[in-house]
């Protein structure tokens, strides 16, 4: 069974920095791309940052590009979302997403998602 | 940035009717388009991909068409379970983006 567990939310004043990790298990970790989607309290869904199935391709949102860092660690199964200089409107769930791949192919939408985890961002 | 505008924003209706929901990109998407469910409290789940291929286990009642601008999800006859908010999302352009979502509530 496909399992994303999400931790390290929390509350954190703004300017500070937090550490997210995901703990992925019931598949090939290193063979898929994997995805940080945040939800403000009450609000849409918003794509924050991806990594290839190799740390060499990463992406991230305007919002938060120069501030996160995403990165893997393959050996351990392990996603993780570096945040820095942290706001007020990064308050959110930060949920971590699978990529759906098959045959070597990895696409763009997510088919299975963690529970997430709560970071808010105030003094 | 691809834009993608969902309505209506708020759809009700009651159980065994059908539901349309439309999702509108600013742009051509082709057919990369997803869309999603989600529950209070809980993380979205994946129903369509690439416009009309349903995702593992869910159920046919669930279907999506469209391709360019416009794509509509069709909930055929609805279960209690269906009430819930939906959202779509491109994968055409970097990056990429979500719809606003549309609430399907019990009338």
């Amino acid at each position: 069974e496909v399992q994303l567990v999400e931790s390290g939310g929390g509350l954190v004043h703004p300017g500070g920095s937090l550490r997210l990790s995901c703990a992925a298990s019931g598949f090939t970790f290193s063979t898929h791309t994997m995805y940080w989607v945040r939800q403000a309290p009450g609000r849409g869904l918003e794509y924050v940052s991806a990594i290839g199935t190799n740390e060499g391709s990463t992406y991230y949102a305007n919002s938060v590009k120069g501030r996160f860092t995403i990165s893997r660690d393959n050996s351990k199964n392990t996603l993780s979302l570096e945040m820095g200089s942290l706001r007020p409107e990064d308050t959110a769930v930060y949920y971590c997403a699978r990529g759906d791949c098959s045959s070597s192919t990895c696409y763009a939408h997510f088919d299975y998602w963690g529970q997430g985890t709560l970071v808010t961002v105030s003094s | 940035e691809i834009v993608l505008t969902q309505s209506p924003a708020t759809l009700s209706l009651s159980p065994g009717e059908r539901a349309t929901l439309s999702c509108r990109a600013s742009q051509s998407v082709s057919s990369y388009l997803a869309w999603y469910k989600q529950k209070p409290g809980q993380a979205p789940r994946l129903l369509i991909y690439d416009a009309s291929n349903r995702a593992t286990g869910v159920p046919a009642r669930f279907s999506g068409s469209g391709s360019g601008t416009d794509f509509t999800l069709t909930i055929s006859s609805l279960e209690p379970e269906d009430f819930a908010v939906y959202y779509c999302q491109q994968r055409s352009n970097w990056p990429l983006t979500f719809g606003g979502g549309t609430k399907v509530e019990i009338k």
